[in-house]
């Protein structure tokens, strides 16, 4: 069975600067994909970076950076010149070539202070 | 005008009625997926559809059925509410092309059962 594990508890960012959130995952399939959604106080669930196993570097999409450390089975988000937009729930999730369906982890709210 | 759109997008409703809610998309994209949003619990996952004449079960489907209608609708019906169905309802949609497909979010349908 596939698992996401988000422990952190709410996370207080200054404006501008940087932050990483952090997400585990177990599976026993060597081939999975990783996601991070953006879920601000509004209640869309809106998409920001995918992660696949075997890709060689770390993903980014403008500020967002997927630091993706496969041993550790780690797959942080890190956001960096964090804004006063950024605040809202994350969630980590992930699939896998077993079921192809998408598993959450339980969310991780971040507070961005001006 | 949003890709993914849900109606409602809120409904309170009573005991033991029956309730649908409609995903429509212009994506083209042949998956669709239904989650419950329940706090301190993540998304998960209720009926997903791979194509039009495709429906499965997810984790938590009893108490509810869908139907896929076309390939840019499904709907999702609970036949008779109760309370603990009271939730955010998301519908999803992806395009498999090889690698992993993203999943794509409405905007949500907020469920008060009464």
């Amino acid at each position: 069975a596939q698992k996401i594990t988000q422990t952190q508890p709410g996370m207080f960012v200054q404006e501008k600067e940087a932050v990483t959130l952090d997400c585990t995952y177990d599976t026993s399939d060597p081939s999975y994909g990783l996601f991070w959604y953006k879920q601000p106080s509004s209640g869309e669930m809106i998409f920001l970076i995918y992660q696949g196993s075997y890709d060689q570097q770390n993903a980014t999409e403008g500020r967002y950076s997927l630091n993706f450390q496969k041993a550790r089975k780690s797959a942080n988000l890190v956001i960096s010149a964090s804004q006063l937009g950024d605040s809202a729930m994350y969630f980590c999730a992930m699939i896998t070539g077993a079921n192809s369906k998408l598993t959450f982890g339980k969310g991780i709210t971040l507070s961005v202070r001006p | 005008d949003a890709d993914v759109t849900q109606t409602p997008r809120n409904r309170i409703t009573k005991t033991g009625k029956r309730i649908m809610l409609e995903c429509s998309q212009t994506k083209g994209h042949d998956r669709m997926y239904w989650y419950r949003q329940d706090p301190g619990l993540g998304l998960r996952l209720i009926y997903y559809s791979f194509d039009v004449k495709d429906i499965n079960k997810g984790e938590i489907s009893d108490g509810y059925s869908v139907s896929r209608q076309a390939q840019a609708k499904f709907s999702l019906s609970l036949e008779s509410a109760i309370p603990n169905q009271t939730a955010l309802y998301f519908c999803a949609t992806s395009d498999f092309r090889g690698g992993w497909d993203t999943q794509y979010f409405g905007p949500g349908t907020r469920l008060t059962v009464l």
